[in-house]
């Protein structure tokens, strides 16, 4: 199983430039998550689809969309890159909104917006 | 606002110490408590969590320490390692609720 991939690794915007981040789950998990990560401020939640079809805004939405895709997938896009939006993305799932379950998280995408 | 807050930013340890990490929280309804590490240029990975319900979980050399009255919990790493230096992320949620409350993370650095 290769868990939660993420494409691509690294990217390079110029201002006003759009992207869509790529993730991908193996692990049949219901629930899934995009969260940023900024020095100094941990990890903050973006977006997340509680199962397939749905999807809700998290801390941090502004500048953002997301498409839940299938089970499966789950994409998060920029439609304007600014560069506050110059950060490091995570994608995680879970197995569900019930319970005590574990997060796992994707190797990251590290954006540049310039 | 910063639902978690987890302190110190950043931490030294020599081998062989004991490395601890604090966290406060403000939400009494939280009732799911992880801690997650990370190695430069990778995801955050679960490291130890605890329920409310124990004052204590301890695996290996990892340990939480869970107040509930004083809605605090730590993470002790004891016989501290070089292999341990990583950040470290405290976080909180509901357990039945959408998604993790991370702090802003710790630093440690053990040296050899």
């Amino acid at each position: 199983n290769a868990g939660v991939t993420q494409t691509p690794k690294f990217q390079v915007l110029k201002t006003g430039q759009s992207m869509t981040l790529q993730c991908a789950q193996d692990m049949n998990h219901n629930s899934m998550y995009w969260y940023r990560q900024d020095p100094g401020m941990g990890l903050r939640l973006i977006y997340y689809s509680a199962s397939e079809g749905t999807t809700d805004k998290g801390e941090v939405p502004n500048g953002y969309n997301v498409s839940r895709l299938n089970k499966r997938e789950f994409s998060l896009r920029l439609e304007s890159a600014a560069p506050s939006q110059t950060s490091v993305y995570f994608c995680a799932s879970r197995p569900g909104l019930a319970g005590y379950n574990e997060q796992f998280f994707g190797p990251g995408t590290r954006l540049t917006v310039l | 606002q910063q639902q978690v807050k987890q302190s110190p930013q950043s931490l030294i340890v020599q081998k062989g110490g004991i490395s601890i990490i604090n966290c406060a929280y403000e939400n009494t309804a939280f009732d799911y408590f992880p801690w997650y590490q990370q190695f430069p240029g990778k995801g955050p990975a679960l490291l130890i969590a605890i329920r409310p319900d124990v004052s204590e979980k301890k695996e290996g050399r990892f340990t939480i320490s869970f107040n509930k009255s004083a809605k605090q919990f730590s993470l002790h790493i004891m016989d501290s390692q070089p292999g341990d230096s990583a950040t470290y992320f405290c976080a909180a949620s509901k357990g039945s609720g959408y998604a993790l409350n991370f702090g802003k993370g710790t630093s440690l650095l053990v040296t050899p």
